[in-house]
């Protein structure tokens, strides 16, 4: 079992939709959350950190249920330029050594 | 955000050679840096864990003897991917880790050297 699943997609949505991406983990042991941003053939960006109590960023909403071992992250009024790769990323392991767990990434391309 | 530069951004080698893939970090000091690699259409797998002042950490699985890591500086680490053969061929992505305040840790990514082995 991957230690962080996404669906891969590809999700092709119109502008201005709404669109959901879901992860799940399996190290219970994880301390932080986050998701970033991968453009073609570039690195990654972080997006958000995502917190218990749910955190928004303008059109970006980030969930996280521990107790399911869940991350979602919600992409309101898409744009064109939201096109990309959403990478679920979690630390693991013991907090403090710094190791990132990406998932696969979900590919969202925003049409117009 | 802090920076964090990689050379070469594209390198095209013989098979047999060895390529060396600098990762400074310009605007901070970064004790730990971490090296990834990513296959087309997967996901970034951490490679090792790069100390400043001491041997790396490396994920089950990498050769140690085939990727070198030196961390002699506190803004420089170094990969060379020794006798490279076309399998190796892949984008290799370093991070600095930047210490923040209470428990965030956030990582900045270099923008990737893609090695192509021929």
């Amino acid at each position: 079992r991957k230690e962080v699943e996404q669906d891969p997609g590809p999700f092709n949505v119109p502008e201005g939709a709404t669109v959901a991406f879901n992860c799940t983990y399996s190290n219970s042991a994880s301390q932080s959350f986050f998701w970033y941003r991968q453009d073609c053939r570039k690195e990654p960006k972080l997006l958000m950190s995502v917190y218990s109590s749910g955190n928004e960023d303008g059109r970006f909403t980030a969930q996280l249920n521990r107790a399911s071992q869940y991350i979602s992250l919600l992409i309101r009024d898409s744009k064109l330029s939201d096109s990309a790769t959403y990478l679920c990323v979690v630390t693991g392991g013991s907090s403090n050594t710094g190791k990132l767990i990406f998932g696969q990434g979900t590919t969202l391309q925003v049409k117009p | 955000g802090a920076v964090v530069s990689q050379h070469p951004s594209r390198v095209i080698c013989k098979s047999g050679t060895s390529v060396k893939i600098e990762c400074r970090s310009l605007d901070f000091q970064a004790t730990t840096m971490f090296w990834y690699r990513q296959f087309p259409k997967q996901s970034l797998m951490l490679m090792a864990t790069s100390n400043e002042g001491s041997k790396a950490t490396y994920e089950q699985g990498v050769e140690k003897d085939k990727f070198l890591i030196n961390h002699a500086s506190l803004t420089l680490s170094t990969l060379t991917v020794t006798s490279a053969h076309p399998e190796d061929s892949s984008f290799y992505i370093c991070s600095a880790r930047l210490l923040g305040a209470g428990s965030v840790n956030e990582q900045f990514f270099g923008p990737g050297t893609r090695l192509t082995v021929l």
